[in-house]
């Protein structure tokens, strides 16, 4: 089974800032990765597939990188709305998510 | 647009069993996708608990598989999620989702707004 590892657990940032969330994978996942993003009360959304791949929607200011064992999801300046917590997941495994918070 | 939404008992009691259903609208539910739950306990991370496929192919998370059945009803379109004897372990909000492959990866790209479940006696 696939382990997934997200650092930090909780990013402290100011809007406009730009946000640098990791996953890493207990072993090579290739790009078969994907992040969502889930606000208080309200059920995930997927943000990008296959590691890179914006999802339907998701503004450009999402970017996602990486492979095999190391990912990144990049949010180059953060929108109020962009305050959430973000989960990496491949197959039915996911990563124990990253908390994004205002500073 | 595909929708999906959870209905079902808020509250279950201890050693009993928790039952919802997903109502899927806007396509169906014979279409070549897993159909799946998850759960997130209070202050939690997310669980798979398990998929079907409209063929009746079901596949569970080993942890719970001596608990879960899945089930599916194609002319009512919606699919169903059991557990029994549930314990202080199984409160969470459950979601269904539905999961296919994006690309070359399976996601959930669309899910239920997520139903809260309760165990107290």
């Amino acid at each position: 089974e696939i382990v997934l590892t997200q650092s930090p657990a909780t990013l402290s940032l100011s809007p406009g800032e730009r946000a640098t969330l990791a996953c890493r994978a207990s072993h090579s996942v290739s790009t078969y990765l994907a992040w969502y993003q889930q606000k208080p009360g309200q059920a995930p959304r997927l943000l990008i597939h296959d590691a890179s791949n914006r999802a339907t929607g998701i503004p450009a200011r999402f970017s996602g990188s990486g492979s095999g064992t190391d990912f990144t999801l990049t949010i180059s300046s953060l929108e109020p709305e962009d305050f959430a917590v973000y989960y990496c997941q491949q197959r039915r495994n996911f990563g124990g998510g990253t908390k994004v918070e205002i500073k | 647009q595909v929708q999906l939404q959870e209905s079902g008992p808020g509250l279950v009691r201890p050693s009993g069993t928790l039952s919802l259903t997903c109502a899927v609208s806007g396509g169906s539910i014979s279409s070549n996708n897993w159909w799946t739950w998850v759960r997130q306990p209070p202050g939690g991370g997310l669980e798979w608990i398990g998929e079907i496929h409209h063929s009746g192919t079901t596949n569970y998370n080993a942890s719970l598989k001596s608990r879960v059945t899945m089930s599916l009803d194609k002319s009512k379109n919606h699919f169903s999620l059991k557990l029994t004897s549930v314990t202080a372990a199984d409160p969470a909000v459950y979601y269904c989702a539905r999961a296919r492959i994006l690309g070359a990866t399976y996601t959930f790209d669309i899910w239920g707004q997520g139903t809260m479940v309760t165990v107290s006696s």
